[in-house]
């Protein structure tokens, strides 16, 4: 069966970095372009940045643009976002999710895994 | 940017009833709409793609419909699982918006 599970989270001070890691399982990971959505508590979902299948191609929200970078290892079966510069804004709850289908234009995300909190504090 | 506009942003009803939530796109996405149900403290699930298809596995009691601009979600009878916030997303493009957000509670 289809598996997400996402790790790396923490309490980090502004302006420091994290690398927030999901690891898939069940699928064959390098068919399926990959998204990380976000979730401040007790907010509604916003989407952060998408990857190709190849990983050749990446978007980002202007939100994180420039400070997020979405990348991943397709022979590890595992997506990353490296998160730089972090503010108290990017508190979050972090989801990586499955697009359904080969591209994300026009497809939705069929699998998240459970999140991963990311708490920016001093 | 597509922004997605959801209505209400909660809702209180009785189990058995039919419940309704709107989602109009600030232009055309065709039928690229879904709706997710989000459980308190759990991940987003899909119920509904490309405006009215249902996810496999998902109760038919869930339906969607519409295109363009304007789309409704309906819940045919209401159970007491299916209290959740549900949110709709396009995907017609990038940035992939969700809406606000409505938080259903049962009466």
């Amino acid at each position: 069966q289809v598996q997400l599970v996402e790790s790396g989270g923490g309490v980090v001070q502004p302006g420091r970095s994290l690398r927030l890691s999901c690891a898939a399982s069940g699928f064959t990971f390098s068919n399926y372009p990959m998204h990380w959505v976000r979730q401040a508590p007790g907010k509604g979902l916003e989407w952060v940045a998408v990857i190709s299948y190849d990983g050749n191609t990446k978007y980002y929200a202007d939100s994180v643009k420039g400070r997020f970078t979405i990348s991943r290892d397709n022979s590890k079966n595992t997506l990353y976002l490296q998160l730089n510069s972090l503010r108290v804004e990017d508190t979050a709850v972090y989801y990586c999710a499955r697009t359904k289908g080969r591209s994300w234009s026009g497809n939705p995300t069929d699998y998240w895994g459970q999140g991963t909190l990311v708490t920016v504090s001093s | 940017d597509i922004q997605m506009t959801q209505s209400p942003s909660s809702l209180s009803a009785s189990v058995g009833d039919r419940v309704t939530i709107t989602c109009q796109a600030s232009q055309d996405i065709s039928n690229y709409l879904n709706w997710y149900q989000q459980k308190p403290g759990k991940a987003p699930k899909l119920l509904i793609y490309d405006a009215s298809n249902l996810e496999t596995g998902v109760p038919s009691r869930f339906s969607g419909s519409g295109s363009g601009t304007d789309f409704i979600f309906t819940i045919s009878s209401l159970q007491p699982e299916d209290i959740a916030t549900y949110y709709c997303q396009h995907c017609d493009n990038l940035p992939p918006a969700f809406g606000q957000g409505t938080r259903l509670e049962i009466k």
